[in-house]
């Protein structure tokens, strides 16, 4: 199948700073990448649907201010979480498809801890 | 997209097959059934879909029941790498994917 690799697999940072993941297609352009958070014993979570060259679209509840979605180009799209704090601690992972409507191909994701 | 309904857990023995159910009342016509299974830590991994044909590939193989109300994975010789939570996911076109609880599947030897 294909290959969506994150970037970093885990990060720790300080509350109040931002922190930026990449989530890059290797082998495929998408067109469209989809970010998800998943809370420990919860299911994951769609928080955006982001697309090359144009704005993401955020589901409800989710603050776009603080969620920045970048999709600059085919492969590549990054999710920074800006003024982190403690409660934004989770495992984010990100989606990509070679075709619309196929499978989706999910990265190893990231775990962010935010102190 | 349709809601699915899966049970909170299930055992298997290893070597033995595991059959997972699912069951989306809900569904309507052109919308596929998507599974997927998340092993402790890491991303998502697709695992098979269909549209009202069961369907097989390496890994595991899709039965529908013909009304396409419930559906059964079936991993025919499980081991202890198949523990995971495994998801049954009912979708349109689009891409987007809506996870619900799952099934936590344990093989045990």
């Amino acid at each position: 199948g294909a290959v969506v690799s994150q970037h970093p697999s885990r990060v720790i940072c300080k509350s109040g700073t931002s922190v930026k993941i990449e989530c890059r297609s290797l082998d495929f352009q998408a067109t469209t990448m989809f970010w998800y958070r998943q809370f420990p014993k919860q299911s994951l979570m769609l928080m955006a649907t982001s697309n090359e060259g144009s704005k993401a679209t955020y589901e409800q509840g989710v603050e776009k201010d603080k969620f920045l979605i970048n999709h600059a180009s085919l492969t590549l799209s990054t999710l920074t979480v800006t003024s982190a704090h403690p409660e934004d601690s989770s495992f984010y992972i990100c989606s990509a498809s070679l075709i619309l409507d196929t499978e989706a191909f999910f990265g190893q994701g990231t775990r962010l801890t935010v102190v | 997209d349709a809601k699915t309904t899966q049970p909170t857990s299930m055992d298997c023995a290893e070597g033995r097959a595991a059959n997972l159910p699912c069951n989306h009342s809900t569904i309507s016509g052109n919308e596929y059934v998507y599974w997927y299974r998340q092993i402790h830590s890491q991303g998502p991994q697709y695992i098979i879909h269909g549209l009202k044909n069961n369907e097989t590939n390496e890994m595991a193989s899709l039965i529908i029941t013909e009304d396409r109300k419930s559906s059964t994975l079936i991993l025919p010789h499980a081991t202890l790498r198949d523990t995971a939570v495994y998801y049954c996911i009912v979708r349109r076109g689009g891409n987007k994917l809506v996870f619900g609880a799952g099934t936590i599947l344990r093989v045990k030897s």
